[in-house]
Order: C-alpha cells, then structure tokens, then sequence
C-alpha cells in the first residue's frame, strides 16, 4: 500500500509569492491534515479536511488555506509569502477520525522563503 | 484547548542505557495518545498508541508507554537503547479521537557509543 506522497519535497519561494504544496493521502483514507514544523514551535496544527470540508482550523492567519478533492487528494495555499513562514509542512492521511488508529505522515515537503 | 508538555528538549545518553521521555497533556476527559518518531530525514512514524484499556503499551523497536491517568502522562521508555535510536520523539493527544492531533514540541535524543 502506498503511503502519503506529498509534492515537491522542496521548494525555494521570494518573499510576497505564493505557493502550492499537495498531498495524495493513503487510498482509502478520507482525512487529510496538514501541520507546520518549525525548529522553535514543533508541529503545529495548520487544518483538517475529510470528504472535500474542512472539518478544523488551527490558528493561522488567512493567507494559510487549503482544500481537498472528490479523490481526498489535498492541496495547501499559502499567499504573501514571509521569511517566517519557511518550515518543513507535513501532510496525515486517517480513514476518518482517530478514534481508533493513526495518523500516517508524509515525508513532508521543506519551503524555505527567501 | 488542551496542550502536550515534553518535559526535556534534548537528551543524550550512552548505548545501553535505559530511557525515559516525559509527556504531560493537559485535558482531563478521554484521551488517545501516541508517540511518533522522526529518524534524521524521514517522516514521522507512529511507535505507539493508547486508545483504552491496559495502560502499558508496547510499541515497535522494543518501545513502551505507560499511561497513567491521575498524573496526565504518557512517558515513553526503553530499557536499553541503541545507537539507532538517534532521532526526534513526539508525544501526540487527541480528544476520543474526534480533535486534530496536538503534538508536544518534541525530545531531541542523541545516542552516543
């Protein structure tokens, strides 16, 4: 079984542009969630999308957004770039919730703003 | 909101050495609780879960947790480690499993020979 592919693995970004990183969640998994690492803060909780909704939002401001397909892949939007927002970002993929089993991650993809 | 504390940031310890890496969450309802772990250059890998029942766990790698309820802990132990156990451990809650995962910021250990 596959696991959670997540694409590019890397990606060097201007200040002030926009980027789009996309995850392809495990086959048959419904949730997808998206977190933040950074050095100083660990992982931070970014959203949840399960069937296409977004079921929870972390505490980002709105240039974070993202959205999930009929096919349950992701993708993750972040506008007007900023130096703080370099980090590496990980994708999990659940059946559904995680009431009992897992979150399976993804390799993650490392954004670094110049 | 609840919150996961990781008590050390960094740990180093001889091969063979037993270990021990706190975790404190801050809810008092009904908790799932994991320990990931992030080998240098890899994705996180779940080495084990509590959802109920016997609070000793017993995880991949010869990994085990006990779960004790009155002090809000979950801390990973091992009785000896090895040099391939070099990586990044993080202690993870989720309410009944209906919230998203809030993770500890994390335990840094460094196994030396």
């Amino acid at each position: 079984k596959a696991g959670v592919t997540q694409t590019p693995r890397y990606l060097i970004k201007t200040r002030g542009q926009q980027v789009t990183l996309s995850c392809s969640p495990i086959s048959g998994h419904r949730s997808v969630s998206w977190y933040q690492q950074t050095p100083g803060q660990g992982l931070q909780f970014l959203f949840e999308y399960f069937s296409e909704t977004q079921r929870n939002k972390g505490n980002f401001p709105g240039r974070f957004s993202g959205r999930q397909f009929s096919n349950s892949r992701s993708e993750m939007n972040v506008s007007t770039l900023e130096l703080g927002d370099s980090a590496l970002y990980l994708c999990a993929s659940s059946p559904g919730t995680l009431m009992n089993t897992e979150a399976f991650f993804g390799q993650g993809t490392r954004l670094t703003v110049v | 909101a609840q919150s996961v504390s990781q008590h050390n940031h960094h740990v180093i310890l001889s091969e063979a050495a037993s270990l021990e890496l706190g975790c404190n969450y801050s809810y008092g309802g009904t908790v799932n609780l994991f320990w990931y772990v992030q080998y240098p250059g890899q994705h996180l890998q779940l080495l084990l879960k509590y959802f109920s029942g016997d609070p000793l766990v017993k995880g991949i790698k010869g990994f085990e947790a006990e779960f004790i309820k009155s002090k809000f802990s979950f801390n990973l132990r091992k009785p000896s480690v090895q040099w391939s156990d070099t990586a990044e451990y993080f202690c993870a809650v989720t309410i009944s499993g209906n919230t998203p995962l809030v993770f500890g910021k994390g335990t840094r250990l460094s196994v030396i020979a």
